[in-house]
């Protein structure tokens, strides 16, 4: 069964701490994005992955860290620099990038909360 | 700058009736143009698109319509189900990246 994994679902974190959300996508896709969403801001991009040890910086990098080691994995990081971390984060994916056709596969998401 | 707008965070709809949500952008440059729906607490799943050199796109229920004059998108959903009920956002393309407007929430009541 084919699609995108994200782990954990609910995450919880104290200030100062950094975290990793898993993303795992066994679709064979070259591309992949991490996306946060907060309420009445829609989704906006973090970071995102054309290929294999290669990323690029979304309009909202800052506090956050990725890498792509494997054509599957591409796990975020929110480190203690990203001052407001509570949000929802969404994986994605796409066979080509999203410029194309903007087509994008998407994880059912990781709630993050900072307490 | 918010690039691509939704300007009705939501939307009421009887069943049975057209549901008309709205888009709005600001760069005649975008290639792609795209609807995406979401449940609660899910990710967001791709609906429809069309491209910039056409004008509409129909899928069963599901039409687009993009005014190219106006900068503006249009998804129309007819007739509308309760099961249509969900956060709708409208994204475009551009260069390798994909961006959202910010959702307008559908409620389908009997």
């Amino acid at each position: 069964d084919g699609g995108i994994t994200q782990s954990p679902k609910y995450l919880f974190r104290k200030e100062g701490q950094n975290v990793t959300l898993s993303c795992e996508q066994n679709l064979n896709h070259d591309a992949m994005y991490w996306y946060r969403q907060d309420p009445g801001q829609g989704l906006r991009l973090i970071y995102y992955s054309q290929i294999v040890n290669d990323f690029q910086k979304g309009d909202i990098a800052e506090g956050y860290s990725v890498s792509r080691e494997k054509k599957e994995s591409f796990p975020l990081t929110v480190t203690s620099a990203q001052k407001n971390p509570t949000a929802f984060y969404l994986c994605a994916s796409s066979i080509q990038v999203a410029g194309n056709t903007g087509e994008l596969f998407f994880g059912e998401g990781s709630r993050l909360t900072v307490l | 700058d918010q690039q691509v707008k939704q300007n009705s965070p939501s939307l009421s709809v009887q069943e049975g009736r057209i549901s008309i949500l709205n888009c709005d952008y600001t760069n005649s440059m975008f290639d792609y143009f795209l609807w995406y729906k979401k449940y609660p607490a899910e990710g967001p799943t791709f609906l429809i698109s069309i491209s910039s050199i056409k004008d509409k796109n129909e899928d069963g229920r599901f039409t687009v319509f993009l005014n190219k004059s106006a900068k503006h998108l249009s998804l129309h959903i007819v007739p509308s189900q309760p099961g249509d009920s969900a956060v709708y956002f409208c994204a475009v393309t551009h260069r390798e990246k994909l961006i959202f407007g910010t959702g307008t929430r559908l409620q389908v009541f009997p």
